[in-house]
């Protein structure tokens, strides 16, 4: 049973294009949902994180949006750059467990 | 860089075959986790250990097993290797299960490829 549902697999954005990517979990108790970016033969680095008593949270070009009632969350990424160009996973937990992670989307900025 | 490292970085070996993946956590962190990640699966979670003790199992097939030494670093041993082995493993570190930032830091992986 897949618990975290990411999509699209893949995406392709045109330069200073904004870039979405999608979540949904099935686990209400779940409360941290963080985002995590990948570049090839690199480990997963945090990117952006969220808990569910916000709707939104900004850190520089990458917003996470969360909408409880809907048990999805979102990552935009504005002004999507060349190299914003690697894979990005969705993930959620409650408590101290371990992250249960989405497939991933493999996200490719064009010129 | 994350703090976290693994070794060794790349791994080759044969069906049947018995492998160790090294993994030394950020300084100060108590807890280790052990992912898979394969190309159709994503980043499936294998194991925890804090402070030396197993804390919680993920899909970890019984021919894998791993350890947490008292110098904190963790071994995850894969035998009886098969070829849908192959995939890259990570090593992740946190600072305590037990509140506070729950954000693992993740290692550079081990690929490991069957053949």
């Amino acid at each position: 049973q897949q618990q975290v549902k990411q999509s699209p697999q893949s995406l392709i954005v045109q330069k200073g294009g904004i870039s979405i990517i999608n979540c949904a979990y099935e686990n209400t108790a779940f409360d941290y949902f963080p985002w995590y970016q990948q570049f090839p033969g690199k480990g997963p680095a945090l990117l952006i994180a969220i808990r569910p008593d916000v709707s939104e949270k900004k850190e520089g070009r990458f917003t996470i949006s969360f909408n409880k009632s809907a048990k999805q969350f979102s990552l935009h990424i504005m002004d999507s750059q060349p190299g914003d160009s690697a894979t990005y996973f969705c993930a959620a937990s409650v408590g101290n467990t371990p992250l249960v992670f989405g497939k991933g989307t493999r996200l490719s900025v064009i010129a | 860089d994350s703090g976290v490292t693994q070794t060794p970085k790349h791994l080759i070996t044969a069906t049947g075959q018995r492998v160790t993946l090294r993994c030394s956590p950020r300084s100060g962190d108590l807890s280790v986790y052990w992912y898979q990640q394969s190309l159709d699966q994503g980043l499936q979670f294998l194991i925890q250990y804090y402070n030396g003790e197993e804390r919680a199992k993920g899909n970890i097939l019984e021919r894998f097993s791993a350890q947490q030494f008292p110098d904190l670093h963790s071994e995850l041993n894969l035998s009886s290797l098969e070829l849908g082995d192959s995939a890259l493993y990570f090593c992740a570190s946190t600072r305590s299960p037990m509140g506070g930032d729950p954000r693992p830091y993740f290692g550079p992986g081990t690929r490991l490829t069957v053949l």
